[in-house]
């Protein structure tokens, strides 16, 4: 009955390598979403999962951001070659879904990606 | 494009005041709004919402207002407490759309 949870909590990479950030959503939710908040910005939408197809993917910001969900459950968002302005902490959240207004999300503690 | 404007990156009040948390928005077609508080180390929290056929919206202390010609919202908290202390996101939802809009936030800060 544990809410959503994020790994790592902290990561530190050097500038060009990959990395992998693991989200698992509330059990029973069909909706996941990934979000992002730069230093002293608002959350800004990457990408959502209904299931495990992706119908919106418009905020992931390049080609290097890639995201997957399998089993309507666990999510993995993948950045190649990264750079120093992918530092941010990555928020995954989910929801019941269905797509109704009042759908309320609900978020991990996030990844505190920084790229050195 | 910044849609859902928080133009107070923060804000103190006094324990027992009333805080007031501003949110304005640029798109018409957005049909819900929500307040999310956030503490640091954790992740957004959702507080209250507001559908956008609603003029008022009241949850024990937190009241949200919403003036859709005014593309204005607000959030009330009264008596404000110690524990209110955190930064708040005020988000949007859009018609057919899945994604939430969110503003920059106001840091609020409750003095004893």
């Amino acid at each position: 009955g544990a809410g959503v949870s994020q790994s790592p909590s902290n990561k530190v990479t050097e500038k060009g390598k990959d990395v992998e950030l693991r989200c698992d959503p509330i059990s029973g939710h069909t909706a996941l979403y990934w979000y992002r908040q730069s230093l002293g910005q608002g959350l800004e939408f990457l990408i959502y999962f209904q299931g495990n197809s992706a119908p919106d993917k418009s905020g992931l910001p390049s080609d290097r951001f890639s995201a997957e969900r399998t089993g309507g459950s666990v999510s993995t968002l993948t950045i190649q070659r990264t750079q120093q302005e992918d530092s941010a902490v990555y928020l995954c959240a989910s929801s019941i879904g269905g797509g109704l207004a009042g759908d309320e999300q609900y978020f991990g503690p996030g990844t505190r990606l920084t790229v050195t | 494009d910044q849609q859902v404007k928080q133009n107070s990156p923060s804000l103190s009040v006094q324990e027992g005041r009333i805080s007031i948390l501003n949110c304005d928005y640029t798109n018409s077609m957005f049909d819900y709004f929500l307040w999310y508080k956030k503490y640091p180390a954790e992740g957004p929290t959702f507080l209250i919402s507001i559908s956008s056929i609603k003029d008022k919206n009241e949850d024990g202390r937190f009241t949200v207002f919403l003036n859709k010609s005014a593309k204005h919202l607000s959030l009330h908290i009264v008596p404000s407490q110690p524990g209110d202390s955190a930064v708040y996101f005020c988000a949007a939802h859009r018609l057919g759309a899945q994604k939430l809009v969110f503003g920059q936030g106001t840091r609020l800060t409750i003095n004893p």
